[in-house]
Order: structure tokens, then C-alpha cells, then sequence
């Protein structure tokens, strides 16, 4: 069983460099998102979708960008990184609507920009 | 707005110690709460969650949690420590019917265990 599957885990982007962290579910999740963790700060955030064509902002959503075209894929995209974006993120599913469910997190992608 | 604290950044305990880790929430109704671990370079497992009825709740691996709405507080406990456990610990918390069952989370708690 997959899971939640996220790709790269390490990136090392230069300021001003685009990216596409890529994250896959393979449990027929409706709810999938985007979270960023910083030292000290939890998890933030960042992007949610509800099902596949909707997506919305989280608390910490500028300079990112999503899309969310099949229930399996939420890509989450830096146009034009910035180092106050070196952080772990981590993108989470969920089956349930309406009552909040276990979310079920991948195993993150480190970014680093320099 | 929700909001979670996480008073204690980093915990110390011996191995076979019991272990208390405090989560104090900020919500106008009762949330829907939950602890989180992650171990060193994984993602986050869920530990146990609160929705309502018994305020004793119990979790995975001998975790256990205690809601309090006098305190506006959902602990974590365990009565005996093992060297497995050193992780770091997340309270989060989530507002029934919410889109996306989007979660706020504490700043997290750092726990080492002392062999």
C-alpha cells in the first residue's frame, strides 16, 4: 500500500528558480492538501482541494500555486522560489467530509533555496 | 480563529518514566482534537483523536489523552516511557464540518528519552 506518495525528497533551488513538488494518493482520497513545518512553528496550511477542479487557499498560500485534475495528484508549484520557502513540506489526505478525519501524510520533500 | 499551544518545546524523560506532553486549544465550540507523531525523516501518524463523549481517550501505542474543556486542554499521556517513543509530538485541532478538514497545529514538542 502506497499511500500518499511525494516526490523529490530533497530539492536545492537557487532564488527565482520555479518547482513542481509532486504528491499522489492512491486511497481514493476526496480532501488532499499542502502543508509547509517550520522549526518551532507546527505545520501551516498551505493549499487544500475538496475534489478534483476545486482548490483553495490555506493561512500561508503566496507564492504557491496548485491544481487539483484527478482525485490522485496535488501538484504544488513555486513559480519563483524565495529562501523564506526553504521548509519540509508535506502534502496529507483524507476520506472524510464533514466530520474531520485521520489525515494520512506522506513522508515530505525538504527544500532548500539558496 | 483556532489556534493550538504546545507550552513545552523540548521534554527529557528516562526510559520507564511516565511522560505528560500539554496541548492547551483556543476554539469557540468543542473541537475535534488530535495528537500526531513524527518520527525523525517520516511524516506524521496519527496517536489518537477526540470527537466527543469519553474525555479519556486512548491512542496507539500506549498513548492516551485527556480532554478538559475547563482548561481548554488535550494532554498526552503515558505511563511508561520506551526509547522508541523519542519523537517529535503535534497537537492539532479541527473545527467540525470544515472544508477540507483542514487541522491547526501546535508548534510541536521535541521528546528525548534518557536510556
Amino acid at each position: 500500500n502506497a499511500g500518499v506518495t511525494q516526490t523529490p525528497k530533497f530539492q536545492v533551488l537557487k532564488t527565482g528558480q520555479s518547482m513542481t513538488l509532486q504528491c499522489a494518493q492512491d486511497m481514493n482520497h476526496e480532501y488532499m492538501s499542502w502543508y509547509r513545518q517550520d522549526p518551532g512553528m507546527g505545520l501551516r496550511l498551505i493549499h487544500y482541494s475538496v475534489g478534483a477542479g476545486i482548490t483553495d487557499q490555506g493561512e500561508v498560500p503566496n507564492g504557491y500555486n496548485v491544481s487539483r485534475s484527478t482525485t490522485e495528484d496535488f501538484p504544488l508549484r513555486l513559480l519563483s522560489a524565495a529562501p523564506s520557502q526553504t521548509s519540509v513540506y508535506f502534502c496529507a489526505s483524507t476520506v472524510s467530509g464533514g466530520v474531520a478525519g485521520e489525515l494520512f501524510f506522506g513522508e515530505g520533500s525538504r527544500l532548500t533555496v539558496l | 480563529a483556532q489556534s493550538v499551544t504546545q507550552p513545552d518545546i523540548h521534554i527529557t524523560v528516562s526510559e520507564g518514566a511516565s511522560l505528560e506532553l500539554r496541548c492547551n486549544y483556543s476554539y469557540g465550540a468543542t473541537p475535534y482534537l488530535f495528537w500526531y507523531v513524527q518520527s525523525p525523516g517520516q511524516g506524521l501518524q496519527l496517536l489518537l483523536k477526540y470527537f466527543s463523549g469519553d474525555t479519556l481517550v486512548q491512542g496507539i501505542k500506549g498513548f492516551e489523552a485527556e480532554f478538559k474543556r475547563s482548561q481548554s486542554s488535550f494532554n498526552l499521556r503515558k505511563p511508561s516511557v520506551h526509547w522508541s517513543d523519542a519523537a517529535e509530538y503535534f497537537c492539532a485541532v479541527g473545527a467540525p464540518n470544515n472544508a477540507g478538514n483542514m487541522l491547526t497545529f501546535g508548534g510541536g514538542t521535541r521528546l528525548m528519552v534518557k536510556p
